[in-house]
């Protein structure tokens, strides 16, 4: 099982700060790996896929790099509804598709 | 509009049996592959299991392999989770997503999911 490993668990900041969050792969998982964000009482969302290609309807401040082991999820400018929840999940060795255990992103 | 509404929640009895639906509207539901992910409260997503177009491809994570089965029925738009010998663990929200291709098959629409609780 690839097993993903996301930091921080939780990350402090205002809005209009810049959120740099990491997922960080077991073993490589090449670009197959995508960024959710979920808020309370709702279902996960998609952010980004292939680990750097925007979800139709994203606001160009979010963005996704990184390859093999290493990724990145970028929110350049932090607004408001951003403050949530975010997941990495690989489908490297699909169908044992799996997540990261997530970083929450709370306003300081 | 795309939809997927999930049912069939509830709680249920250690070693209880729950059927799980998700009717699928606003696209062509036979042509995308379909997961169940689950969410134990106050924790992390877990992938559960995918079924392909025709359903004649199913797989499923080790932690429910021999007590779930998994179906759909394209006629009726809708996919199914027949849980049985449920456990303590299982207590999760449960939601169906939609496998799209053009966003690299991972999961572009999601239910709100439903609350499967076990307890006695």
């Amino acid at each position: 099982e690839i097993v993903l490993t996301q930091s921080p668990a939780t990350l402090s900041l205002s809005p209009g700060e810049r959120a740099t969050l990491s997922c960080r792969a077991s073993q490589s998982v090449s670009s197959y790996l995508a960024w959710y964000q979920q808020k309370p009482g709702q279902a996960p969302r998609l952010l980004i896929y292939d680990a750097s290609n925007r979800a139709t309807g994203l606001p160009a401040r979010f963005s996704g790099s990184g390859s093999g082991t290493d990724f990145t999820l970028t929110i350049s400018s932090l607004e408001p509804e951003d403050f949530a929840v975010y997941y990495c999940q690989q489908r490297s060795n699909w169908p044992r598709i799996t997540f990261g255990g997530g970083t929450k992103v709370e306003i300081k | 509009e795309v939809q997927l509404v999930e049912s069939g929640g509830g709680l249920v009895q250690p070693g209880g049996s729950l059927r799980l639906s998700c009717a699928a509207s606003g696209f062509t539901f036979s042509i995308y592959g379909m997961n169940w992910v689950r969410q134990a409260p106050g924790k992390g997503l877990e992938w559960v299991s995918y079924i392909s177009t025709s359903g004649s491809t199913i797989y499923s994570a080790d932690s429910v392999k021999g007590r779930f089965t998994f179906s759909r029925d394209n006629a009726k738009n809708s996919l199914y989770l027949q849980m049985n010998s449920l456990r303590a663990e299982d207590t999760a929200v449960y939601y169906c997503a939609r496998e799209d291709y053009a966003s690299g098959s991972f999961f572009d629409y999601w239910g709100q999911g439903t609350l499967v609780t076990v307890s006695s």
